[in-house]
């Protein structure tokens, strides 16, 4: 069974860092891309980082571009998202999600439960 | 980046009721769209893929048709479990963009 638990998140200052955590199991980690999608309370999904199981490539949304940064290690079968300068906006509830199959790219069939992110004075 | 956008934002069903949700794409994505369902407190569950592909486990009432830029998601006779919230979401280039949602709410 795919299991996906994220962690690190809470509450934090304007301009501060944080870094999420998500481990996986129930299925070979080094094989599948993997991603983040952010939900803001009341709002819709946002897709926000994914990173290329094979070659490690990484990839961002704009609103997050050049302050968060993606990263995997595939040897303690973990996703992390290193996150800086945030502001109000990236307030949400973060998920790991991976993907559909070896093959496939952007298409989320396990997701995990789910990290507060609260960005506030 | 490719927008999507959805219509309606909401709308109000029976249960046994054909239900039709329309997603648009700002440019063409050939068939690289997924629909997901989302309850509150929950995280999202994939239902279709690749425009028109049934996720294992889903129930055949839900159908995916489409390609390019147009789509829809069709619940041919709605059920009390599927008042939620509908997403689509391209994957044909990053970033991979969701719709703004469909919230199904019981008439």
């Amino acid at each position: 069974e795919v299991q996906l638990l994220e962690s690190g998140g809470g509450l934090v200052q304007p301009g501060g860092s944080l870094r999420l955590s998500c481990a996986a199991s129930g299925f070979t980690f080094s094989s599948y891309a993997m991603s983040w999608v952010r939900q803001a309370p009341g709002k819709g999904l946002e897709w926000v980082s994914g990173i290329s199981g094979g070659d490690g490539g990484t990839y961002y949304a704009d609103s997050v571009r050049g302050r968060f940064t993606i990263s995997r290690d595939n040897s303690k079968s973990t996703l992390y998202m290193q996150m800086s300068s945030l502001r109000a906006e990236d307030t949400a509830v973060y998920y790991c999600a991976k993907d559909r199959a070896p093959s496939s790219s952007g298409s989320y069939k396990d997701w995990g439960q789910g990290t507060l992110v609260t960005v506030s004075s | 980046d490719i927008q999507m956008t959805q219509s309606p934002s909401s709308l109000s069903a029976s249960v046994g009721d054909r239900v039709t949700i329309t997603c648009r794409a700002s440019q063409s994505i050939s068939n690289y769209l997924n629909w997901y369902q989302q309850k509150p407190g929950q995280a999202p569950k994939l239902l279709i893929y690749a425009a028109s592909s049934l996720q294992s486990g889903v129930p055949s009432r839900f159908s995916g048709s489409g390609s390019g830029t147009d789509f829809t998601l069709t619940i041919s006779s709605l059920q009390p479990e599927d008042f939620a919230t509908y997403y689509c979401q391209q994957s044909y280039i990053t970033p991979f963009t969701f719709g703004g949602g469909t919230k199904v709410e019981i008439k």
